[in-house]
């Protein structure tokens, strides 16, 4: 079955400091995807990005980055310059069967101004 | 990105009543719905998969007379709340995903019951 580990559960950082958020995954598959959702105080969430495991490049959008690693089945995700717009539960995900999708428990990251 | 509404955003209801939650794609067909419930600082928890025009799948502990889930069209799900007692108010959130073989699920803006 599908897994997905997120063992940081809240990160506290001062505006401007990067932080990175861990997400370790578990499937047999052998091609799949991995997806980042960011959750406000509001509730949505908000879809952040899918990467595809043929594709094992690093992806950086604004002060976002991604940095996959296949080979340590880790799929980490960087806020660089952290503003307190980014405090928020940041959930890694991997699709299971019947469509599902496995959320790890989440990041919860709050930025000090 | 895709764009999923939820309504009501907030219900707050008598115990023993029905709430109806409507789960709409705005910008896509969305041949698959999913409800979630999630509890305060905990992560999501699937409830049912509703695929349109066929009945919703529950997941293992979501009693379906509950949870009454209808996906009448392709872009409409609904999640009836039925005789609610107060261990329902919870966060709910739907999320759709499209038929074009996508695997992003786009989420809805959620809606917050509280049973009294």
């Amino acid at each position: 079955a599908q897994k997905v580990t997120q063992a940081q559960t809240e990160i506290s950082v001062v505006e401007k400091e990067d932080v990175t958020l861990d997400c370790v995954y578990e499937t047999r598959d052998t091609t799949y995807y991995l997806f980042w959702y960011k959750q406000p105080p509001s509730g949505e969430l908000v879809f952040l990005i899918r990467r595809n495991s043929f594709d094992e490049q690093n992806e950086i959008s604004g002060r976002y980055s991604w940095n996959f690693q296949k080979s340590t089945s880790s799929f980490n995700f960087t806020i660089t310059a952290s503003q307190v717009v980014d405090s928020a539960v940041y959930f890694c995900a991997l699709p299971g069967g019947n469509n599902r999708l496995a959320f790890g428990k989440g990041n919860q990251v709050v930025v000090i101004p | 990105g895709a764009v999923v509404s939820q309504h009501p955003s907030r219900v707050i209801c008598k115990s023993g009543t029905s709430v109806k939650i409507e789960c709409r794609s705005l910008d896509f067909q969305a041949t698959t719905m999913f409800w979630y419930r999630q509890f305060p600082k905990q992560s999501l928890m699937l409830m049912a998969t509703s695929n349109e025009g066929s009945k919703a799948t529950y997941e293992q502990g979501v009693e379906k007379d509950k949870f009454l889930i209808n996906h009448a069209s392709l872009t409409l799900s609904t999640l009836t709340v039925t005789s609610a007692h107060p261990e329902d108010s919870s966060f709910y959130i739907c999320s759709a995903r499209d038929g074009q073989g996508q695997e992003t699920q786009y989420f809805g803006p959620g809606t917050r019951l509280l049973v009294l």
